[in-house]
């Protein structure tokens, strides 16, 4: 059973870079979504994908960021012009459509 | 304003001994409600949820949830801890309508000897 991967897990970039993530959901899973998580709080959601359709930006999900998902399997997540806030822990998710989200390791982003 | 709430910030219990985390949550109707446990540095592990039905919901790893709708609450509980379960444990819901799991803040749980 393959569940969710997340690649890379670590990136250190320098701000001003611009960063790309990737996410491979569970197989059969219609429906991506990615969170964002710092130290010490609990995930707050980004977007959400039902195939390759972004349905759902939350307020979160600034003009530097850009997330897609062309042939609604996987999905890359994009920052541009990084800066020191964005450093956290950037979770992905997916789930069919009995809506229960399965999550993956995580990527997380360091911004020096 | 719609919130979950996770009063304890970070328990400490003995191994073999019980345990119980709060939820509570402030929605109009009913959401949907999960539990996730969280390693450190890794993704979240689904225990348990909880759509309609038996208040009483069994996960994995020993744990169970109970749905109490006049508290608005889904407590975790565990009733012999191991050392293994030492992590961070998130409730999270889903509203009625939405797609997004909206989280607490986590509560950190200290497993001693």
């Amino acid at each position: 059973d393959t569940g969710v991967s997340q690649d890379p897990r670590h990136k250190i970039t320098k701000r001003g870079q611009n960063v790309t993530f990737r996410c491979d959901p569970i197989s059969e899973h219609n429906r991506l979504y990615w969170y964002r998580q710092t130290l010490g709080q609990g995930p707050e959601f980004l977007t959400y994908f039902q195939n390759e359709a972004q349905l759902e930006k939350s307020r979160l999900l600034s003009d530097r960021f850009s997330a897609e998902r062309p042939k609604g399997s996987f999905s890359t997540l994009e920052i541009q012009r990084t800066e020191q806030g964005d450093s956290a822990m950037y979770l992905c998710a997916s789930s069919s459509s009995t809506g229960t989200q399965y999550f993956g390791p995580g990527t997380r982003l360091t911004v020096l | 304003a719609q919130s979950v709430t996770q009063p304890d910030i970070h328990i400490t219990v003995s191994e073999g001994a019980s345990l119980e985390l709060r939820c509570n949550y402030s929605y109009g109707a009913t959401p949907y409600l999960f539990w996730y446990v969280q390693s450190p540095g890794q993704g979240l592990q689904l225990l348990l949820k909880y759509f309609s039905g038996d208040t009483l919901v069994q996960g994995i790893k020993g744990f169970e949830a109970e749905f109490k709708r006049s508290q608005s609450s889904f407590n975790l509980r565990k009733p012999s801890v191991h050392w293994s379960d030492a992590a961070e444990y998130f409730c999270a819901v889903v509203e009625t309508g939405a797609n997004n799991l909206f989280f607490g803040t986590g509560t950190r749980l200290t497993v001693i000897p």
